[in-house]
């Protein structure tokens, strides 16, 4: 079955860390890029960061930069977001997204359920 | 970055409905554009990838059209499955930029 699930969401004090996996079954995951997102309670899409199929390639919206890293595990067929000094307004359910091509910057063709992240004060 | 805007916010059509769904971008992005249909509680789904092109399984009463900065989808006979949000998407650069989303409902 083609999908992706992701794991590791749930609810953290302001300042603290946090790992979200996304586990892929299904797809030849070591050839395309991935992505994550999330999406605040009742808010639209925003794209977190993307990493490229050979981990050469990576990217961040500046609203995570610094504090967020995204890696890949092409062994494992899983792609890892760390969340590192977490704030309030990262509140939000966390979905990784596979890209159409290996480099990434490309439109998502499969999404995971998501993982809510919450950030208490 | 990339701006992209969204009209209406909301929608409301009837089954059966011609309905079209503008999206604008603050600088040409060829027709590096993609358009998602998301329901509450699931994750997003791709509809039309490079501005026209049908994400394979997708109905064809969905169609995308546009280039350079200003693109549309149109849902030709609108069917009750089709009420929801939809957003429109640009990867000609990073940071990758959704548009605000579009409520369509009853």
């Amino acid at each position: 079955q083609v999908q992706l699930v992701e794991s590791g969401g749930g609810v953290v004090q302001s300042g603290r860390s946090l790992r979200l996996s996304c586990a892929a079954s299904g797809v030849t995951f070591s050839r395309y890029g991935m992505h994550w997102v999330r999406q605040a309670p009742g808010k639209g899409l925003e794209w977190v960061a993307v990493i490229s199929y050979d981990e050469n390639y990576k990217y961040y919206a500046d609203s995570v930069k610094g504090r967020f890293t995204i890696s890949r595990d092409n062994s494992k067929n899983t792609v890892y977001l760390q969340m590192n000094s977490l704030r309030g307004e990262d509140t939000a359910v966390y979905y990784c997204a596979k890209a159409a091509n290996a480099w990434g910057r490309y439109y998502f063709d499969l999404w995971g359920q998501g993982t809510l992240v919450t950030v208490s004060s | 970055d990339i701006q992209m805007t969204q009209s209406p916010s909301t929608l409301s059509a009837s089954v059966g409905d011609r309905v079209t769904i503008t999206c604008r971008a603050s600088q040409s992005i060829s027709d590096w554009l993609a358009w998602y249909q998301q329901k509450p509680g699931k994750a997003p789904k791709v509809l039309i990838y490079k501005g026209s092109s049908l994400e394979s399984g997708v109905p064809s009463r969905f169609s995308g059209s546009g280039s350079g900065t200003e693109f549309t989808l149109t849902i030709s006979s609108l069917q009750p499955d089709d009420f929801a949000t939809y957003y429109c998407q640009q990867y000609n650069t990073y940071p990758l930029i959704f548009g605000q989303g579009t409520k369509l409902e009853i």
